[in-house]
């Protein structure tokens, strides 16, 4: 069965700090692997979709790593905004003639003043 | 409209009742998925349609769901004889592109349904 694992559960930082979240997938055969933020009664937004054949993938203040071999993936959030307070899920795709993404339970981050 | 709406934002059902969500995807958009997104837990897949054909139901939980698109564009959830255990955030999300390839999926606000 395909399985999307986060940790941490959830994390609580100071604001302008740094801080990394990781994902481990067992998808197979893999296509491609998602992070998105998903904010308190939103929806979630997407903030990188990256494939087997992509180490790295930034996006503003946040940057997406993939490592397919260990099938695990890191997002790494650069000084860290009050604004940044949100779940981070992510989600990998088989491909092979599915139509389901994959989603992790998400990372629940809290960035204090 | 600018993106993905859905309505009502909120519906709280006796259990027994009949409930429809509605969700109005990305004018134009391909595709449209449905998603069950349990407190605390992340969106489990629905349901899957391009443009008006129900691709994959495989993740509905069971006949008591049902959704379609008949005209390729908003789509409609229903859940019959609700219970308890159906009570969660209903997320709708369309893509431009086809299930699964690199285009986004824009995800709608959710539905949150509330089974008493």
């Amino acid at each position: 069965k395909n399985q999307v694992e986060q940790s941490p559960q959830s994390l609580i930082i100071l604001e302008g700090k740094n801080c990394t979240l990781q994902c481990n997938y067992t998808v197979s055969p893999f296509s491609n692997l998602r992070w998105y933020k998903q904010d308190t009664g939103r929806g979630p937004v997407s903030l990188t979709i990256m494939t087997f054949s992509e180490n790295t993938k930034s996006n503003g203040r946040y940057t997406a790593t993939l490592d397919a071999d260990t099938k695990q993936s890191s997002l790494h959030i650069t000084a860290s905004q009050l604004s940044d307070s949100a779940s981070y899920i992510c989600v990998a795709y088989s491909g092979a003639g599915s139509y389901q993404l994959t989603f992790g339970k998400g990372t629940k981050l809290s960035v204090i003043p | 409209g600018a993106g993905v709406s859905q309505s009502p934002r909120y519906k709280v059902a006796k259990r027994g009742q009949d409930v429809a969500l509605r969700c109005d995807p990305i004018s134009g958009h391909v595709s449209l998925f449905w998603y069950q997104q349990a407190l605390g837990q992340g969106p489990e897949f629905l349901t899957y349609f391009q443009n008006e054909a129900q691709l994959d139901k495989s993740g509905l939980p069971s006949d008591r769901f049902f959704a379609e698109r008949p005209e390729g564009s908003v789509s409609t959830l229903k859940i019959q004889r609700t219970q308890q255990e159906d009570s969660a955030v209903y997320l709708c999300a369309s893509s431009s592109g086809l299930a699964g390839d690199m285009y986004e999926q824009y995800f709608g606000p959710g539905t949150r349904l509330t089974v008493t």
